[in-house]
């Protein structure tokens, strides 16, 4: 399998612009995570899905997010309007249905917001 | 969510030395990750190990849940071994919460 595909790799806009994070999981895993990583903070769990359903979505940081997966092979990420603060690698990750729960990442999308 | 915590923050090798990094948790998991992200950001999967031992090469893992910690366990390291290496818990209904980290250095 090709693992967790991300596209951009890389992005830099600027603020106020719409920026939109792309996603395939793993095929047949029916969980997709996206994450943020940041210096400050680590590494956060924004929201997840399973079989396509936003679960939890309680660490997206304010209605400028949004996260959809129209079907199992495809999510997105949307920050509108982009700030410089959410400069960051997001990072994409799928995990199986069974019990293991393993997470497997995407190479991740670096966003710069000048 | 659980509490996870890693040690130490940083640490310098010299190349073939041997080395344990240290995850401790708040809670029971039922889910417990080691990850190593690499200098170029890539964050690979090294071990699922919610109880007992693996090995996979030079690395080993160990979790003592009862006592909750997980320690990892590098030998012959490596300057491929350089790069930050995670720990993740999860205890029963929430998320997989990541540690801080640990940075090693492996000088050739």
């Amino acid at each position: 399998d090709a693992g967790v595909i991300q596209s951009p790799r890389h992005e830099v806009t600027e603020m106020g612009q719409e920026v939109t994070l792309r996603c395939k999981p793993i095929s047949g895993h029916d969980y997709l995570f996206w994450y943020r990583q940041t210096m400050m903070r680590g590494l956060e769990l924004l929201i997840y899905f399973n079989n396509n359903v936003p679960i939890d979505d309680s660490g997206m940081p304010e209605d400028r997010f949004s996260a959809k997966m129209p079907n199992a092979s495809f999510s997105t990420l949307k920050i509108q309007p982009s700030e410089p603060r959410d400069s960051a690698v997001y990072f994409c990750a799928s995990s199986p249905l069974r019990v293991t729960g393993e997470l497997f990442f995407g190479e991740g999308s670096r966003l710069t917001v000048l | 969510g659980i509490q996870v915590e890693q040690s130490p923050p940083d640490l310098i090798l010299q190349e073939g030395a041997n080395s344990t990094l240290r995850c401790n948790f708040s809670d029971s998991v039922n889910n417990l990750q080691w990850f190593h992200q690499n200098p170029w950001g890539q964050l690979i999967n090294l071990f699922y190990i919610p109880s007992g031992t693996k090995q996979n090469g030079r690395l080993s893992a160990t979790t003592v849940a009862t006592e909750r910690y997980s320690l990892l366990y590098i030998s012959s390291s490596q300057t491929t071994d350089s790069g930050v290496y995670f720990c993740a818990g999860k205890a029963a209904g929430n998320k997989l919460t990541f540690g801080g980290g640990t940075r090693v250095l492996v000088k050739p």
